[in-house]
């Protein structure tokens, strides 16, 4: 079955900081990756994905690569805002068809001004 | 368009009791996925309904089961409540054989057992 590891949050940074929320997954297959956010209150939106290897998913100022040879897919952004202090959750997904989604524990991102 | 829409949204229920939250999927879907998420941990993947059965189903115990009605709204319902099952349940949407990317989240009902 698959698994993830996230970095333990929380993460906090001054705004226009440089961020980097690690992510390593174990998996049987090629299975596709996801990133979501979860803004207070709300429930969780795709941010960025990817779904093969070298892939390189990108939303928001956000970017993750698939890097298959290190089973990572690292999300990053050059400048963060306040906006984005929420949870944010690596999930894989198995390449079997089904809608089981496998998250992370999460990390939460708070960022200040 | 109203998204998922979960209902209540807070509910605060004692040992041994049951409960029932619900669902409304976004329109056009006809798959919904229920989520249990712990304080400070990821969703964990409780069962999915589509057709009004279950198609898959996560590691929870039999106290926990569903329903999936004609109109493709669910029922999560929970018996027999342990101070455990405290969580945030999420209701999750799509249509039939779509990938994740079109996977829709609700806010979530936040249920405290004491």
């Amino acid at each position: 079955g698959n698994s993830v590891t996230q970095m333990e949050g929380p993460v906090t940074l001054s705004e226009e900081a440089f961020l980097t929320i690690n992510c390593t997954y174990t998996a049987t297959g090629y299975p596709s990756l996801f990133w979501y956010v979860q803004y207070p209150g709300e429930g969780l939106q795709l941010l960025l994905k990817a779904t093969k290897a070298d892939d390189k998913g990108s939303n928001k100022g956000f970017e993750a690569t698939y890097r298959k040879e290190t089973t990572s897919f690292h999300l990053e952004k050059g400048s963060v805002q306040v906006s984005d202090s929420a949870v944010y959750f690596c999930a894989p997904f198995p390449s079997t068809y089904g809608n089981k989604l496998v998250f992370g524990a999460g990390t939460i991102l708070r960022v200040k001004s | 368009d109203a998204g998922v829409t979960q209902s209540p949204t807070h509910l605060i229920k004692t040992r041994g009791q049951q409960v029932t939250l619900r669902c409304s999927p976004k329109s056009g879907h006809d798959t919904v996925s229920w989520y249990q998420q712990a304080l400070g941990q990821g969703p964990q993947f409780i069962f999915q309904y589509y057709e009004e059965e279950e198609r898959q189903r996560g590691n929870f115990p039999d106290r926990f089961s569903g329903h999936q009605f004609p109109n493709y709204s669910s029922e999560l319902n929970v018996n027999a409540l342990l101070l455990g099952d405290s969580a945030l349940y999420l209701c999750a949407s799509s249509e039939n054989g779509q990938t994740n990317e079109k996977l829709f989240f609700g806010s979530g009902t936040q249920l405290s057992v004491l």
